[in-house]
């Protein structure tokens, strides 16, 4: 099982629309979570960091579930302006060297459709 | 806000070419990191720098090296480029390694060097 899944996409959806997406990720120890957004051509940008209660900011809603390994990002009211890559990013938490690297997912591509 | 710098944002090399990437951090941060990226790949660590000096080979460090100038600058050299380094490669800084609070291993990533080795 690779370290961190995502489902590549594309996800095509129309303006409005609500949205999931779901990743996996292997190590049961890993200690934190986060979704970056990566625009086309662009370096990734954070979107949100994760907590374990759930959280949400505005129109973006984050799940953590530790029992099964996944974390989810909900956009509500999807924008043309959501149009990106999503990218799941995990903490490890190898400890010693290990722990100062983060595992990327490959990322879900979404377009919002007028 | 500057943020992130990297240097040069695009460059072509011939096979056996020797170059170094730079990159600046404004925001004081300890921690550095140089990654690539590439289609179906997904971002992959190269070398980072917990704090300044000291430097530590990530995930696919084979052909680079690097150096942790100062607090604020982390360069990466390639010594003999190969087609296989044709990338677009990412530095990006965080307040703290992510192995303490959530918030200080947020990493702030630069606009990214697009590299082409023929």
């Amino acid at each position: 099982r690779k370290e961190v899944e995502q489902d590549p996409g594309p996800f095509n959806v129309p303006e409005g629309a609500t949205v999931a997406f779901n990743c996996t990720y292997s190590n049961s120890a890993s200690q934190s979570f986060f979704w970056y957004r990566q625009d086309c051509r662009k370096e990734p940008k954070l979107l949100m960091s994760v907590y374990s209660s759930g959280n949400e900011d505005g129109r973006f809603t984050a799940q953590l579930n530790r029992a099964s390994q996944y974390i989810s990002l909900l956009i509500r009211d999807s924008k043309l302006s959501d149009s990106a890559t999503y990218l799941c990013v995990v903490n490890p938490g190898r400890g010693g060297a290990g722990s100062y690297q983060l595992t990327f997912g490959k990322g879900t591509k979404l377009s919002v459709i007028p | 806000n500057a943020g992130v710098t990297q240097t040069p944002k695009f460059q072509v090399l011939k096979t056996g070419q020797s170059m170094t990437l730079q990159c600046a951090q404004d925001m004081n941060h300890n921690s550095m990191y140089w990654y690539r990226q590439d289609p179906g790949m997904g971002l992959r660590l190269i070398y980072y720098s917990a704090s300044e000096g000291t430097t530590d080979k990530g995930e696919v460090p084979n052909g680079y090296n690097v150096s942790r100038l100062n607090k604020r600058e982390f360069s990466l050299r390639l010594e003999s480029a190969a087609p296989s380094q044709t990338s677009v490669y990412f530095c990006a800084s965080s307040e703290q390694p992510p192995v303490t609070s959530l918030a200080k291993n947020i990493q702030y990533f630069g606009a990214g060097t697009r590299l082409s080795v023929l």
